[in-house]
């Protein structure tokens, strides 16, 4: 079975520049969340989506970052304007659906950098 | 403010050695407790806890919950280099929105041979 799958694996851009993540999660997986890790800090989470639903994006910062989910499959997660402080990997996971919501299965990440 | 603390931050041993990576949480909505291992990659899962008392196996890992003390372990037996890792943990809470994900800063554990 495959796995979450992110692109790219590795960015580097200049602050101001805009930035896409895109996401592919396991077939069938109704829940798609992304996350923000920092070096040294656990996951943060940014934004959930129940299909193609956001039910939770409390944390994602709606100034410059934003989602989007269509068709309940593929997501994709963009930065404009990028800043220094941008620089993280950026997860994406799936999980089956809301019973299953604890077992979440994380892609490879976007390890982005901003200079 | 609900948080996830986890000890040590980082951790040295030597193979063979058994650890014990400890995590506590102050969170509302308690729903589960999750453990994952990370390398150079992304998080896998080891283990979920919904039960106090209850440990779960898996080979030479080991997890249990005290839900009255609020905090969760995990313990690693014969450490080999391969658990060379950060061990991360995660509290799931209930909310209005379904569920919700803290994870602690992580422990690193670094098994030397």
């Amino acid at each position: 079975e495959a796995g979450v799958v992110q692109s790219p694996r590795y960015k580097i851009i200049e602050k101001k520049q805009p930035v896409a993540f895109w996401c592919n999660p396991i077939s069938g997986h109704n829940t798609l969340y992304w996350y923000r890790q920092n070096l040294g800090q656990g996951p943060e989470l940014l934004i959930r989506y129940e299909n193609e639903e956001a039910v939770d994006d409390s944390q994602l910062p709606k100034d410059r970052f934003s989602a989007e989910r269509l068709k309940g499959v593929d997501s994709t997660l963009k930065i404009q304007p990028a800043e220094l402080g941008d620089s993280a990997v950026y997860l994406c996971a799936s999980s089956p659906g809301a019973d299953y919501q604890e077992t979440q299965y994380f892609g490879p990440g976007t390890r982005l950098l901003v200079l | 403010e609900d948080k996830v603390v986890q000890s040590p931050l980082s951790l040295v041993v030597h193979e063979g050695d058994t650890v014990t990576l400890n995590c506590s949480y102050e969170v509302t909505n308690f729903r589960s407790l999750l453990w994952y291992k990370q390398e150079k990659k992304a998080p896998t899962f080891l283990f979920m806890l919904t039960s106090s008392g209850i440990e779960k196996k898996s080979g030479r890992l080991s997890s249990i919950l005290d839900k009255k003390e609020l905090f969760s372990i995990l313990n690693i037996t014969a450490t080999q280099t391969g658990d060379s890792a950060v061990y991360l943990c995660a509290v799931t809470l209930t909310s209005n929105t379904g569920n919700q994900f803290y994870f602690g800063t992580g422990t690193s554990l670094t098994v030397i041979p």
